[in-house]
């Protein structure tokens, strides 16, 4: 069975850094990109960025470039979602999805993770 | 604002038929596949419908997308209590240069 399990809900302070992480298993996990999608409470969700395990490779929305990093460890199938400075505003739900297709134009998320919900607080 | 607009609320009883709308532009439904998720209450989104019309093994047949210019649907026939959930449509953009979400449509059951 495809699986992604991502690790637990953190609480932290408006400056603190923060590296969540998603681990995949029965799938070969170097060779399908990884995705994280936000979800802010009561809100819609949102591509936030990419990583490709095999190479490193990333993409990330404009509205998130600069603001998070991806990154993943293939030899622990494992991927990354990592903040050097947090904000109150980035207090949400996050989810990881592995992308089922070489083509980013015609693929879809399939199966995601159980979310990792952040709560950033003074 | 998403670039992809979905109504925010729809609903119907038990067995009636309900439709979502998804509508975006020739950056993104216009030119690309369109794929629906399902968020049931409390949980992460599951993959309902991909490539506009396909369903993942397991998805029962009440579920079923379409898709005409830059505008695609989700259809839930005979609607169960089971279905309340939240449903997004999602598209690759060109102008995003990645994927939008629709803002998500909340289906209540009367």
């Amino acid at each position: 069975e495809v699986q992604l399990v991502q690790s637990g809900a953190e609480v932290k302070k408006p400056g603190e850094s923060l590296k969540i992480s998603c681990k995949g298993s029965g799938y070969d996990f170097p060779g399908y990109w990884i995705g994280w999608v936000r979800q802010m409470p009561g809100k819609g969700l949102e591509w936030m960025g990419i990583v490709f395990p095999i190479n490193s490779n990333t993409r990330y929305s404009p509205s998130f470039e600069g603001q998070v990093t991806v990154s993943a460890d293939k030899s622990i199938s494992t991927a990354y979602l990592q903040w050097s400075s947090l904000k109150a505003s980035d207090t949400a739900m996050y989810y990881c999805a592995r992308f089922n297709s070489p083509a980013f134009q015609g693929g879809r998320f399939d199966p995601w993770g159980q979310g990792t919900l952040v709560t950033v607080s003074s | 604002q998403s670039v992809v607009t979905q109504p925010p609320s729809a609903s119907g009883t038990p067995g009636q038929r309900v439709t979502v709308s998804c509508s975006g532009s020739s950056s993104n439904i216009g030119s690309y596949s369109v794929n629906w998720y399902q968020q049931l209450p409390g949980t992460a989104p599951k993959l309902l419908i991909y490539n506009d019309n396909q369903r993942p093994s397991g998805v029962p047949d009440r579920f079923s997308g379409s898709k005409s210019g830059t505008s695609a649907s989700l259809a839930i026939s005979g609607l169960q209590s089971e279905d309340e959930a939240d449903y997004y449509c999602a598209a690759w953009d060109d102008s995003l240069s990645g994927w939008v979400f629709g803002g998500g449509t909340k289906v209540t059951v009367l």
